[in-house]
């Protein structure tokens, strides 16, 4: 594997399940993110990890917990979400805190 | 005013010619900036990192920083049709949080 990877690609879930989104990074890199995206607007952060130490949290509803093991692997932790969650879920990486940043391909999540 | 803005398009531009990107950001103290490449339904791909003033170039793109007005622009020579994507510019704030424009949509027609 190379780069960003993410899984699933693709996730449909119920107001009231339990899923997780799982990004790895092979690019020996120190900092990860969490980016929600939705049609029509800009990227929007979400959580930082620098050194698997979260440095931020924008405000994101407690519904969405995030997970940083090691600075190699990142995880959402989504439940009872809300339809308006729907977006595509992009991690990235970068070597140094908000540097150049290197994608996965992200989730498309469908909330129902 | 948006910390970062550009204009959304759609940017249409003929096969073979330039097509001229621009943003502009509100930070004076911001440092680095960056240009991605997103096509519809894909995740962002970076293309472009600038730090200094001036211009520097990479193959058929070109970036332009002038940190005096606020700007940068991207510059894309003998576009093709697979040039086609949303652009977003960011921007490394002096705080070195990253915010983001909301993207140019370029359509380059055949």
């Amino acid at each position: 594997e190379t780069g960003v990877t993410q899984t699933p690609r693709h996730l449909v879930m119920g107001m009231t399940n339990k899923k997780s989104l799982k990004c790895e990074q092979h690019l020996g890199h120190n900092a990860m993110y969490w980016y929600k995206q939705s049609a029509k607007k800009p990227l929007e952060l979400m959580f930082v990890y620098n050194f698997k130490e979260q440095t931020e949290n924008n405000s994101v509803p407690s519904r969405f917990s995030p997970e940083c093991p090691n600075s190699s692997h990142l995880f959402l932790h989504l439940h009872t979400l809300q339809p308006e969650d729907s977006a595509l879920y992009l991690c990235a990486s970068s070597q140094l805190l908000y540097n150049e940043q290197f994608f996965g391909p992200g989730t498309r999540l469908t909330v129902l | 005013q948006k910390e970062v803005e550009q204009n959304s398009g759609p940017l249409s531009v003929p096969e073979g010619a330039i097509a001229s990107l621009n943003c502009t950001y509100s930070d004076r103290g911001s440092q680095s900036f960056f240009w991605y490449r997103q096509y519809s339904g894909k995740s962002p791909e970076l293309i472009m990192s600038i730090y200094s003033n001036g211009d520097k170039e990479d193959g058929r793109f070109t970036a332009q920083l002038n940190k005096a007005s606020q700007y940068v622009s991207l510059l894309i020579r003998d576009s093709q049709p697979s040039d086609s994507a949303t652009y977003l510019c960011a921007v490394n704030r002096s705080n070195y949080q990253l915010i983001w424009g909301a993207g140019t949509k370029l359509i380059i027609k055949p």
